[in-house]
């Protein structure tokens, strides 16, 4: 089963808006990822934020993490045309086997040009 | 090169044929990981090894074997008793914590 949902399932911007995703999760965690693939290939890492971040960035990259609530969001500003991907967001359980995640059903982010 | 590779990229096969997908990886990670993707859907987990010589089941090991004979290699072997094999197969490979490094993906179809 899967933990963890995305929100919206596709979402299609202009070039230069922002692209906001969210992610929701059952259990408690250590750590939640986020990850980008493009069509056909695999899982490119983008940033891991820890339980007791709250927010963290990476370069146009936004994440932040609430616990109490078990959600996530990804924020891409400044969107381009190669960011169309879909976004998916990764969780570890606590107490689960090291480092087996469980991934969300994916965002399909489409930038127009 | 450092990374992880599989191969081949596409494959097909006939209903009842069992069929090995390969993965390489040359990271230095103890963890590898095989996950199945459908369409429009997440990944899930089909195996998982730790180290050499040991492997777990995942959430949908029915019909796949594996084998962790060496630390670079994990290949999945997709049996005829996996009832529904066409899919999207991913490799990976990682440190005890952190971050997943994933292969290039094969696509199955099998008719």
């Amino acid at each position: 089963s899967q933990q963890g949902e995305e929100d919206p399932q596709a979402l299609s911007i202009q070039e230069g808006e922002n692209a906001t995703m969210n992610c929701s999760y059952k259990t408690s965690i250590n750590n939640l990822q986020w990850y980008r693939q493009n069509s056909g290939r695999g899982l490119v890492h983008l940033i891991l934020i820890r339980s007791n971040e709250r927010e963290k960035h990476s370069g146009r990259l936004r994440v932040t993490l609430d616990t109490s609530k078990k959600s996530s969001s990804l924020l891409i500003t400044a969107s381009r045309a190669a960011d169309t991907a879909s976004y998916f967001c990764a969780t570890d359980a606590i107490g689960g086997a090291t480092n087996k995640l469980i991934f969300g059903t994916g965002t399909l982010l489409a930038v127009q040009p | 090169d450092g990374g992880i590779t599989q191969s081949p990229k596409y494959l097909f096969r006939k209903e009842g044929q069992n069929v090995t997908l390969s993965c390489e990886q040359n990271l230095n990670h103890d963890a590898m990981y095989w996950y199945r993707q459908d369409p429009g859907q997440g990944l899930r987990l089909i195996y998982y090894s730790q180290i050499v010589n040991d492997f777990q089941k995942g959430d949908i090991a029915e019909g796949y074997s594996v084998s962790r004979e060496k630390k670079e290699s994990f290949p999945l072997t997709v049996t005829s008793a996996q009832k529904n094999p066409t899919a999207f197969y991913l490799c990976a490979s990682g440190p005890p914590v952190g971050e997943q490094y994933f292969g290039p993906g094969t696509r199955l179809t099998v008719t």
